[in-house]
Parts: C-alpha cells; sequence; structure tokens
C-alpha cells in the first residue's frame, strides 16, 4: 500500500518564501509529482522529480530524497495567485505504475 | 484551457434519476480516466480506460457505470445515486508508454449534489 501525507493547512505572507513538505511510502516508487489547484478549477502540472535533489522552475522548486520518502514543493516571492492547494502525488509501481494523490496542503497568502 | 472538457459542470441530480458525465480530451493521448475528490480527501481513481479498454476499476460501486467510445471520449453513467456520491467529478488524460515523466491532464470537474 501507500500513504502520502502533506500538512492540511499552511499560510504565508505575499513576497516570503514557504516549503510544503511530503512524505511518502510505496511499494515501487517511480515518480513524484506537484500539482496546484485553485478552488474550483482542475490540477495543473507543476513538476516532476524522479531522482534525488532540486529541481527548479522559475518561482517554484521541488526537492526529492528517495531514501527518506520526502519531497518539499519551495514557492519563492509569494503572490497573492499562489493561494490554492498544492497536490503531491506519487507513481507507484505497485500500484500497476498509477498516480496516486496526497490529501493535497491550502495555501493561504496574506498581503 | 487544459485540453481536457467536461459537462455538465453543475449537476443536481435525484436519488432515483439517471444522468451522465461527459468528458472529452483534444490532447491525442491514448489514457483516460475517471477521479472523484470529496472534502478532506484525496483524489480517489475510480477507473482508468487505457488504449479504450478498462485497465482498472477500484471496487467502485455499480451505481457508477464508465463508458468509453473511443480514446478521445469517456463518459460515467449515474444510476440511483446516494448523497455521500456528492464529490467533484474529475476526469483526465495522459499518453502512457513515454516513461514515468507523464503526466496526467484534468478537466475542470463536474460538481455533483444528489439530494
Amino acid at each position: 500500500g501507500q500513504n502520502i501525507d502533506q500538512p492540511t493547512e499552511m499560510t504565508a505572507t505575499e513576497g516570503a518564501i514557504v516549503q510544503i513538505n511530503c512524505t511518502y511510502q510505496t511499494s515501487g516508487f517511480n515518480g513524484l509529482f506537484w500539482y496546484q489547484q485553485h478552488a474550483g478549477e482542475a490540477p495543473t502540472f507543476l513538476s516532476y522529480n524522479v531522482l534525488d535533489g532540486l529541481e527548479e522552475k522559475g518561482r517554484f522548486s521541488s526537492f526529492l530524497s528517495r531514501s527518506k520518502g520526502y519531497s518539499y514543493l519551495l514557492l519563492k516571492e509569494l503572490q497573492m495567485k499562489d493561494s490554492a492547494s498544492y497536490l503531491c502525488a506519487v507513481r507507484d509501481l505497485g500500484r500497476d505504475d498509477k498516480i496516486i494523490f496526497g490529501k493535497g496542503t491550502r495555501l493561504h497568502i496574506l498581503p | 484551457e487544459t485540453g481536457v472538457t467536461q459537462t455538465p459542470r453543475h449537476l443536481v441530480m435525484g436519488m432515483t434519476n439517471k444522468k451522465s458525465l461527459k468528458c472529452e480530451q483534444h490532447l491525442g493521448h491514448n489514457a483516460m480516466y475517471w477521479y472523484k475528490q470529496s472534502a478532506k480527501k484525496p483524489l480517489e481513481l475510480m477507473f482508468v480506460y487505457s488504449l479504450e479498454e478498462r485497465v482498472e476499476n477500484n471496487s467502485v460501486p455499480s451505481r457508477f457505470s464508465p463508458e468509453c467510445p473511443n480514446s478521445s471520449h469517456l463518459f460515467l453513467h449515474l444510476h440511483t445515486l446516494q448523497p455521500e456520491d456528492s464529490a467533484l467529478y474529475l476526469c483526465a488524460s495522459s499518453q502512457e508508454g513515454q516513461g514515468a515523466a507523464d503526466t496526467i491532464y484534468f478537466g475542470e470537474g463536474s460538481w455533483l449534489t444528489v439530494v
């Protein structure tokens, strides 16, 4: 089986930096994804990690440690439009290589 | 615009009604999915179709019946639902077979309320 744990809610200030953590357990890890979902909208793809280390994409970065079953999403220079839910998901070979989602972290940005 | 279109966006139905959700993808993908998103729960995978054949059904009750007539269209037929089935139903597609980096592209969802 698998578990994906991430905080339910976080609050940060406009212009600041926030780190959203995700821990996971899988039968066969085959990649980790982060998605952003604004209220009432579809989740959209943010990042993908399969090897250890940091992947940077503009203001957003994602880190992976496979030995620790751990990832984080780092958001810099926060903007009000970053208020959304952030979903951690893993591809699990033990689940026919399907992408399994966590419950998501709701991020509130304060002015 | 995500390339995956769902209709209707909102649906209210009684427990004895029969209705259908429709999904169309314009991305040329070969796999389509139905997910259920309830409050305070993770996205739950309901059905997967790969090359128009159902490859996974995660013990979903028979009151949900999927149909995939071709690689671009997916339906979810609803019959005698329960109030606890009220949720956001998300359709998604992906191109399988290109490696583990394949990601899933979601539609904007259909909000279902069962009364």
